[in-house]
């Protein structure tokens, strides 16, 4: 089983501030995703990512395959990015995807 | 619109009753998530078919099940309910693995 470890669980930020939220997992991927999902419960696949840097706005998403680890950074962030975070793992065989326990992040204006 | 329609949206049911969520993908998608989202154990992967085939399968119970049709539409059928399995059900869509997912809005079920 792919371990999926998120961190923080809960952030609060300021608008403007640089945020980083970070993803751990335990063994091999093909491929991992950053997701969003907001108040309403609806989700929306920010990035699928298997190697290097990606970058879509003010978030840039970076995952290191050697140090199994990921992180999702948002830059001058908003009240609108206020949103649970979750970090997907796909693994190799592609049957198995691991979902972190998501990030709750809340910016004040 | 994200492209992927579920329906439907909400759905109140009793104990033991069984249900059917539908879900069409994106034009051009050929592969169908489906995933659950319950509050005490976060989003699960549930199974995955593509062009009409399954081809993963996750946490699902044995009293579901989903098939995908010619059209490319799916269904997840859920039966002998029980009070656990109220939960947000999404569907997401994606022309296969290492492409883009998109997510449908969800069908909110609780059973009661």
């Amino acid at each position: 089983k792919n371990e999926v470890e998120q961190s923080p669980q809960n952030l609060t930020a300021q608008e403007g501030e640089f945020i980083t939220i970070n993803c751990s997992y335990s063994v091999g991927i093909s491929a991992l995703h950053w997701l969003q999902q907001h108040p309403g419960g609806g989700i929306v696949s920010l990035f699928m990512l298997s190697s290097g840097k990606k970058k879509h706005g003010r978030l840039i998403a970076t995952i290191n395959i050697q140090e199994k680890h990921s992180s999702l950074h948002i830059t001058a962030s908003h009240p609108r990015d206020s949103a649970v975070y979750i970090c997907a793992t796909l693994l190799y065989n592609f049957n198995k995807f691991y979902f972190g326990s998501g990030t709750k992040l809340n910016v004040k204006p | 619109d994200s492209g992927v329609t579920q329906t439907p949206k909400h759905l109140i049911t009793a104990t033991g009753q069984r249900v059917t969520l539908r879900c069409s993908p994106r034009s051009g998608d050929l592969s169908v998530y489906w995933y659950q989202q319950s509050l005490d154990q976060g989003l699960q992967f549930l199974i995955q078919y593509y062009n009409g085939e399954e081809r993963a399968k996750g946490n699902i119970l044995e009293r579901f099940s989903a098939q995908q049709f010619p059209d490319l539409h799916s269904e997840l059928n859920l039966s002998s309910l029980e009070l656990g399995d109220s939960a947000l059900y999404f569907c997401a869509s994606s022309k296969d693995y290492n492409y883009g997912y998109t997510f449908g809005s969800g069908t909110r079920l609780t059973v009661v």
